[in-house]
């Protein structure tokens, strides 16, 4: 059974761009996370969607956006990018939402900004 | 912000000896969960504890949680050159979204 998937694998935009990454989770899972990952530092957390509807949001700007499909896989879109944007950007399934859930990782997105 | 401090940043110690990560936070909690990420890519699962657990094993790992003194501890037995990596804690909120801390990066040397 494949695990969950992201593409693509790395990406290199430029100030001012758009960018849009994807994340097919794992089959049976509804719930799909998004996290930037910084280097050196552990995963911010930045939107979960459960069954397409937006269940959390982290402490990012209006810039960050995000949607879940039918199948549930998901899209993460950034506009006008910064600097500060490059990161690894991961993707994470679960069963379903709420407590003691084990998230499953896929092996990100790595978005350099110049 | 990121919730969790792991303690120590790096740890290098000799293939067979036991390793120990400490993770502090700062809420109250759901529960925590320890993964594990390899050269900088996706993360992986190890272990769950509730916050109403004081210890768990799976394997070579042993966790420990304080609810009171809002702390947590990895103990890795036998260490292995394949654990080499970056351990994270990440603390469930009531919201049930994950916080995480800045990560120790175990270093295992043959």
């Amino acid at each position: 059974d494949a695990g969950v998937t992201q593409s693509p694998t790395h990406l290199i935009k430029t100030r001012g761009q758009q960018v849009t990454l994807r994340c097919s989770p794992i089959s049976g899972h509804k719930s799909v996370s998004w996290y930037q990952q910084v280097l050196g530092q552990g995963p911010q957390f930045i939107f979960q969607y459960y069954e397409k509807e937006e269940r959390g949001r982290g402490n990012f700007p209006d810039r960050f956006s995000a949607r879940q499909f039918p199948n549930y896989s998901s899209e993460l879109n950034v506009n006008a990018l910064l600097l500060g944007d490059s990161a690894l950007y991961l993707c994470a399934s679960s069963l379903v939402e709420g407590r003691y859930n084990e998230q499953f990782f896929g092996p990100g997105t790595r978005l350099t900004v110049l | 912000s990121q919730q969790g401090e792991e303690d120590p940043q790096a740890l290098s110690i000799q293939e067979g000896e036991n390793a120990t990560m400490n993770c502090s936070y700062k809420t109250s909690i759901n529960n925590l969960q320890w993964y594990r990420q390899n050269s900088g890519r996706g993360l992986v699962h190890l272990i769950l504890i509730r916050s109403n657990e004081r210890e768990k094993h799976s394997g070579r790992l042993r966790v420990t949680l304080d609810t009171s003194k809002k702390s947590s501890s990895l103990l890795i037995t036998a260490s292995r050159a394949a654990d080499t990596a970056s351990y994270f804690c990440a603390t469930e909120d009531s919201n049930y979204q994950l916080i995480w801390g800045a990560g120790t990066k175990l270093i295992i040397k043959p």
